[in-house]
C-alpha cells in the first residue's frame, strides 16, 4: 500500500518569503512517480511536477524548485519569493509504475500569501 | 485545445436519490480515473477506465459505478445517496494507464447531499 504525507497544514507567509512544502511518502515498490499538483480555488488540479524514482536530479524552474531524497522518502517544494498568485492548496501524490495504476494523495497543504 | 471537462458543476441531491456524473476527457486521452474530494482531504481514488473496462477500483462501495464510452468519455454514477457522499468528484484524463503517464483534472463536480 503507498502513503503520503503532508505534516503541515496551513502556512502563511508574506509576499516575497521562500516557503517550503513537506512531503513524505511510503511505498514498497522500487520504480514509482512523485507528483506535485496545486489546487486553486476554482477546483481544478493544476500538475507542476513530476519525478520518478530513479532520478533524484533535483530540478529548479523559475520560482519553484524540488529536492527529491529517496533515503529519506521525501520530495519537498520550494517556492522563492512568493506571490500572492501561489495562495492555493498544494497536493503531493505517489502513483506506481504499473498499468493501471492510481494516484495516491496527501491531505494538502493550505498556502496563504498576503500582501 | 479542451482540458477535461466535467458537468454539472454543481448540484444539490437528497438522501437516497441517485446522481449521474460526466467527464469529457482531454482531447488525445483515452483513460479516464474518477476521484472523490471530501472537504479538506485529498483525493480519494475511486475508479479508472479503459477500454470500456473498469481496470483499477478503490475502497469504495458499489454504490459507486461507471462507465466509459466508445469516444473516452466518462459517466460516474451514485446509488443511494448518503450525507457523507457530499463532495468534489473529479475526473482526470490521461494517455494509456501506464503510472509515469500525468494525470490532466477537471474542475469537478461539486455534489451535495441534503
Amino acid at each position: 500500500a503507498q502513503k503520503v504525507t503532508q505534516a503541515q497544514t496551513e502556512i502563511s507567509v508574506v509576499e516575497k518569503e521562500d516557503v517550503t512544502l513537506d512531503c513524505v511518502y511510503e511505498t514498497r515498490d522500487t520504480t514509482y512517480y512523485l507528483f506535485w499538483y496545486k489546487q486553486p480555488p476554482s477546483g481544478e488540479l493544476v500538475f507542476l511536477i513530476r519525478r520518478n524514482s530513479f532520478d533524484e536530479q533535483n530540478e529548479i524552474s523559475g520560482r519553484y524548485s524540488w529536492n527529491f531524497q529517496k533515503s529519506t522518502s521525501s520530495f519537498n517544494f520550494t517556492i522563492t519569493a512568493s506571490q500572492v498568485v501561489d495562495s492555493a492548496v498544494y497536493f503531493c501524490a505517489l502513483r506506481t509504475a504499473g498499468a493501471n495504476s492510481k494516484l495516491t494523495f496527501g491531505k494538502g497543504i493550505t498556502l496563504s500569501v498576503r500582501p | 485545445d479542451a482540458g477535461v471537462t466535467q458537468s454539472p458543476t454543481h448540484l444539490i441531491k437528497t438522501r437516497g436519490q441517485q446522481v449521474t456524473l460526466r467527464c469529457s476527457p482531454k482531447s488525445g486521452h483515452d483513460t479516464v480515473s474518477w476521484y472523490q474530494q471530501a472537504l479538506g482531504q485529498g483525493p480519494q481514488f475511486i475508479f479508472q477506465y479503459y477500454e470500456e473496462e473498469e481496470r483499477q477500483r478503490g475502497n469504495f462501495p458499489d454504490r459507486f459505478s461507471g462507465h466509459q464510452f466508445p469516444n473516452y468519455s466518462s459517466e460516474l454514477n451514485v446509488n443511494a445517496l448518503l450525507l457523507g457522499d457530499s463532495a468534489l468528484y473529479l475526473c482526470a484524463s490521461s494517455f494509456e494507464t501506464a503510472g509515469a503517464n500525468v494525470l490532466t483534472f477537471g474542475a469537478g463536480s461539486r455534489l451535495t447531499v441534503l
